[in-house]
């Protein structure tokens, strides 16, 4: 079956400071990742997704992230926090030949100014 | 284009009570899902719709919750009766339904149960 971690809660980070939020999944044959993003009271929005290719995939507001097979990990990834990057985000895993999206639990991310 | 539209945003129920929740997918999107999201965990699937049939409705609580998708455009996902920990945010999803697209949320409707 396929899953999906995200072994930090929560992660403080200074403006103007890169950002990491970490994410590992296990899934049988080829993965496609992705990451949402969650602000208070809205519905999840789409950042970022790997399907293929070069393993540095770039998406909204600045945020990208790296694909890496063998630690079977998508850290998402922005040089530079701002603020208004403060949220809930979720990395999620579909596999190949499903439709189905299973998402991780979430790690909140917090912005201090 | 116009996303996707989910009413009604917020719920108060007592339990044992019903409640209904509808879901106006992006035009053209075959594959409708619901899902549930309790407070401090991730989205879980309900159902998935492809157009008005069922693909997967195996993590649906059968004995009180029922969906349905008529004519394969607008669903409605009904609780009938409420509990407790039925308290969350429900969110619906469409997608084209090609295996390397995401899918695009709703706002979502937050059901209180009290």
């Amino acid at each position: 079956a396929q899953s999906v971690a995200q072994p930090e809660d929560q992660v403080n980070v200074a403006e103007g400071n890169p950002l990491t939020v970490k994410c590992t999944y296990s899934v049988s044959g080829n993965p496609y990742l992705f990451w949402y993003v969650q602000y208070p009271n809205r519905g999840l929005q789409f950042l970022l997704k790997y399907i293929t290719g070069d393993n540095l995939v770039k998406g909204s507001y600045g945020f990208e992230a790296e694909f890496n097979k063998s630690q079977t990990s998508f850290h998402l990834k922005k040089p530079s926090a701002l603020v208004s990057d403060s949220a809930l985000y979720f990395c999620a895993v579909r596999r190949e030949g499903d439709d189905k999206i299973i998402f991780g639990k979430g790690t909140r991310l917090h912005i201090l100014p | 284009e116009a996303g996707v539209a989910q009413s009604p945003r917020y719920k108060i129920i007592e339990k044992r009570q019903s409640v209904a929740f509808w879901c106006n997918p992006i035009s053209g999107h075959a594959t409708l899902y619901w899902y549930q999201q309790i407070l401090g965990q991730g989205p879980k699937l309900l159902i998935q719709f492809q157009n008005n049939g069922v693909v997967d409705d195996s993590q649906l609580p059968k004995d009180r919750f029922s969906a349905e998708r008529l004519k394969g455009v607008d669903s409605t996902l009904k609780i009938q009766p409420a509990k407790l920990e039925d308290s969350a945010v429900y969110l619906c999803a469409s997608s084209l339904g090609r295996i390397d697209y995401g899918y695009t949320f709703g706002s979502g409707t937050r059901l209180t149960v009290v």
